[in-house]
């Protein structure tokens, strides 16, 4: 059974830092590529980045995000990472995993909440 | 990038009675490979998203038969033949034929 687990999500100052990290078993981790999706409570989805099978190359990450956050992956750990820096209150959300395949997403974690508040 | 609008963003159903949602999108979702890449995801209240439909039509593992999904370039329908309560939630479209993918606002399921 496919399972991503996420952890670090937090609260933190703004212009603060935090490191998300989405734990992955289940499936061969490194032959897929992985997304992270985020939603602000009772609001709609919004992908944030997408990473390649390999991690040499970030096929994607959102302009509201660019510069600030940064998407890698270890597949000898079977994890996906998510480096936020810079953070400001409208990054508060849930952060979600995702398992990418063909053209979809067939697979979610239960999402992790950061909150960016003084 | 492609921008995808449900209608209607809340849908107030009975149960028992049909519920259908529209998707559309501001390009053709078909792909050059011949496929369209059109997904429908279900949220229920307090857990994350689950995928139903995938390439317009095709039902998870798992999923109700009651669920059917339609269309082709850019309109796409969700249909629940009969609504039950375990389908109340919020149901978003997603596009996967353009970069970056992107998703409808969703639109919210709830009991009459």
């Amino acid at each position: 059974e496919v399972q991503l687990v996420e952890s670090g999500g937090d609260l933190v100052h703004p212009g603060g830092s935090l490191r998300l990290s989405c734990a992955a078993s289940g499936f061969t981790f490194r032959n897929y590529w992985m997304h992270w999706v985020r939603q602000v409570p009772g609001m709609g989805l919004i992908g944030v980045a997408l990473i390649n099978a390999d991690g040499n190359k970030i096929l994607y990450v959102a302009d509201s995000v660019k510069g600030r956050l940064t998407v890698s992956r270890d597949n000898a750990k079977n994890t996906l990472y998510l480096e936020m820096n810079s953070l400001r209150a409208d990054d508060t959300a849930v952060y979600y995993c995702a398992r990418d395949y063909s053209g979809s997403i067939d697979s979610w974690g239960q999402g992790t909440l950061v909150t960016v508040s003084s | 990038d492609v921008v995808m609008t449900q209608s209607p963003l809340s849908l107030p159903v009975t149960l028992g009675q049909p519920a259908s949602i529209s998707c559309r999108s501001s390009q053709s979702l078909a792909h050059g490979d011949g496929n369209t890449y059109l997904n429908w995801f279900q949220q229920r209240p307090g857990q994350s998203p689950r995928r139903i439909v995938y390439k317009v039509s095709n039902r998870d593992s798992g999923v109700p038969d009651r669920f059917s999904g339609s269309g082709s370039g850019t309109d796409f329908t969700l249909k629940i033949s009969r609504v039950e309560a375990e389908d109340i939630g919020v149901y978003y479209c997603m596009q996967g034929t353009h970069w970056p993918y992107t998703f409808g606002q969703g639109t919210k399921l709830e009991i009459k």
